[in-house]
């Protein structure tokens, strides 16, 4: 069963920050939150991962909460092609190797 | 670099007939995976590769599903025979190892069976 809890569908204007929430209540200190998303038709595309602090890379940011039990993906300039499927994943241990464990995502729309 | 390739992008086969599904990964990545997606879902793991070795197929029905990487390369996943509920989106990914990597995901295969 996926970790996180995720809002089924968000709009957002283009131009403006796609803020997606997820909560993860139940994280284990040494697992890492990812994010992925899906444009229609397409295979997942890897945006971001964080541990504890927040990053940042060309796509987005991670913000993580102090106690890890949830974080946002911001999109800062929204565009229509950020329309898509967005997952928060948490990366658990599984034997000797780690799993991601995919929820059903959130379905973001950019509306022009 | 060239991405992730898959085919065929589309299949339609009857319940109980037979079907394989073909995975080239970005060249230099050892690991491999194999993921269900059901319409409206999240991928599912089937199965992981690392080079040429099983690393977790704990969620591959092993009763009909099988899948070989022979040479630490390219893969194949086949189903045998298939079921109604086999119908879905079958994505082949890859990374470089199995830490902090990012997951590189071919387009996928859609299978319908009637």
């Amino acid at each position: 069963d996926a970790k996180t809890t995720q809002p089924p569908s968000m709009d957002c204007a283009e131009g403006r920050a796609a803020n997606l929430p997820c909560n993860h209540s139940t994280i284990s200190g040494n697992e890492y939150v990812y994010w992925y998303r899906q444009i229609h038709s397409q295979g997942p595309q890897y945006i971001i991962h964080g541990l504890k602090n927040n990053e940042t890379n060309e796509m987005a940011s991670l913000i993580i909460t102090e106690d890890r039990k949830s974080s946002t993906l911001i999109l800062p300039h929204a565009t229509l092609r950020d329309t898509a499927v967005y997952y928060c994943i948490v990366r658990v241990p599984a034997d000797s190797n780690y799993q991601l464990i995919w929820g059903a995502g959130t379905k973001l729309i950019i509306k022009p | 670099e060239a991405g992730v390739a898959q085919s065929p992008r589309y299949k339609i086969i009857e319940k109980r007939q037979s079907v394989a599904f073909w995975c080239n990964p970005i060249s230099g990545h050892a690991t491999l995976y194999w993921y269900q997606q059901i319409l409206g879902q999240g991928p599912k793991l089937l199965i992981q590769f690392q080079n040429n070795g099983v690393v977790d197929d704990s969620q591959l029905p092993k009763d009909r599903f099988s899948a070989e990487r022979l040479k630490g390369v390219d893969s194949t996943l086949k189903i045998q025979p298939a079921k109604l509920e086999d119908s879905a989106v079958y994505l082949c990914a890859s990374s470089w190892g199995q830490g902090l990597e990012a997951q590189y995901f071919g387009p996928g295969t859609r299978l319908l069976v009637l």
